[in-house]
């Protein structure tokens, strides 16, 4: 079963600032990666999938890269509507499996 | 509309037994494999299983195996989740999402989840 460990666990960042995570695999998981936002209250929201593509209707400031075992969402100026939760998905093996969240939050 | 409409909140005892639902719209429900993702209290999300409404193909995550039963009706465009007996450890947020044609594939489509508490 491949574990997704995802880092940091918190990330305080201000409006405009660039925000990156970072999702590791425990094996290659080669690009089947997606990457899913979830704010209180609000079904998650598909950001990225195939590790760099983004969602229809995804803003370009929210971009995804890596292959294998390490991955990154990058969102380059944030804005106040993208302070939430961020979890990647593998989807390159059953069972699939989600990283345990970063917590995106206002510095 | 492409949606997943979910059934509401549920409180139930320990060893009482509970089956939640997720129903499609707006798409060939039929198609798409649909999967269940568990969030318990302050954890991450956990992959349970996914089920292929056309011919009811399930793949359990195994450490829900034998823990819930994963089913739908594609004439009535609903999957379901059952448990037939509550544990208080199942007391959890439940995700039904669409995945795609497919069970290597992303969750497209959420619901906007099920809370089930389970508490004596």
């Amino acid at each position: 079963e491949i574990v997704l460990t995802q880092s940091p666990a918190t990330l305080s960042v201000s409006p405009g600032e660039r925000a990156t995570l970072s999702c590791r695999a425990s094996q290659s998981v080669s690009r089947n990666l997606a990457w899913y936002q979830r704010k209180p209250g609000q079904a998650p929201t598909l950001l990225i999938y195939g590790a760099s593509t983004r969602a229809t209707g995804i803003p370009a400031r929210f971009s995804g890269s890596g292959s294998g075992t390490e991955f990154t969402l990058t969102i380059s100026s944030l804005q106040s509507e993208d302070f939430a939760v961020y979890f990647c998905h593998q989807y390159n093996n059953l069972p699939q499996a989600f990283g345990q969240g970063t917590k995106v939050e206002i510095k | 509309e492409v949606q997943l409409v979910q059934s509401g909140a549920e409180v139930k005892k320990p060893g009482e037994s509970l089956k939640i639902s997720c129903k499609g719209s707006g798409y060939n429900f039929a198609n798409f494999w649909i999967g269940w993702v568990r969030q318990m209290p302050g954890k991450g999300l956990e992959w349970m299983g996914i089920i292929y409404p056309g011919d009811s193909d399930i793949r359990y995550n195994p450490s829900f195996q034998g823990q819930v039963t994963i089913s739908a009706d594609k004439s009535i465009t609903t999957a379901y989740l059952h448990w037939s007996g509550l544990k208080a450890s199942d007391t959890a947020i439940y995700y039904c999402a669409r995945q795609g044609i497919n069970p290597y594939w992303y969750f497209d489509l959420w619901g906007r989840g099920t809370l089930v508490t389970v508490s004596s």
